[in-house]
């Protein structure tokens, strides 16, 4: 079965300090992926994506990923944390359907704190 | 473009009453999607279209749900009849094409009594 995995439900860092949210997949093909952030009572928002090309993409608020294709991994960093990038984050992956749409898929999500 | 536009944003029923959960996509995106989100169970996805037609309700948690797009400027979710386990926010998201990421509505947070 096609899945997205967020092994971490909440991940902890201190102002200043670099992030690192965690995301596997087990889809089939080469599927687009995704990272978004969602703020208390409010729809999700996109940061990121990953189509082709160079590994490591760079995105809204000064969030970059990387892509692994080896480990099937797409990891949400930043060099320096904010205490308002505290959220709830989650990774994405569309694969190609047996229809030939694109459904879109859903970790379960990793509650980011950032300590003062 | 004034965004995913959902309503209502909250929606407060009794058990038994059919609710409809509406949703405007953003001009010219050909998916949509309908998910649901709950502390328990996270994000479900619940349908999709595309160019209006459905491709996967597999997600459908039971007959009681059903979900059209008449054109490609709306759609409705609808529950009926309504229980207190499908209490959750409802969420609406369109793009366009394959590649481009998701925009989402604001929610519409449903409370079966």
């Amino acid at each position: 079965a096609q899945s997205v995995a967020q092994p971490e439900d909440q991940v902890n860092v201190a102002e200043g300090n670099p992030l690192t949210v965690k995301c596997t997949y087990s889809v089939s093909g080469n599927p687009y992926l995704f990272w978004y952030v969602q703020y208390p009572n409010r729809g999700l928002q996109f940061l990121l994506k990953y189509i082709t090309g160079d590994n490591l993409v760079k995105g809204s608020y000064g969030f970059e990923a990387e892509f692994n294709k080896s480990q099937t991994s797409f990891h949400l960093k930043k060099p320096s944390a904010l205490v308002s990038d505290s959220a709830l984050y989650f990774c994405a992956v569309s694969p190609r359907g047996s229809s030939g749409t694109y459904k879109y898929i859903f970790g379960t999500g990793t509650r980011l704190k950032v300590l003062a | 473009d004034a965004g995913v536009i959902q309503s209502p944003r909250h929606e407060v029923t009794e058990m038994g009453q059919e609710v409809t959960l509406r949703c405007k996509p953003i001009s010219g995106h050909d998916y949509l999607f309908w998910y649901r989100q709950t502390m328990m169970r996270g994000l479900e996805l619940l349908i999709y279209f595309n160019n209006n037609v459905p491709i996967d309700d597999s997600g459908m948690p039971e007959d009681r749900f059903s979900a059209k797009m008449p054109n490609a400027s709306f759609s409705t979710l609808k529950i009926q009849p309504s229980e207190p386990r499908d209490s959750a926010v409802y969420f609406c998201a369109s793009r366009y094409r394959a590649a481009g990421e998701l925009f989402f509505g604001e929610g519409s947070r449903l409370t079966v009594l």
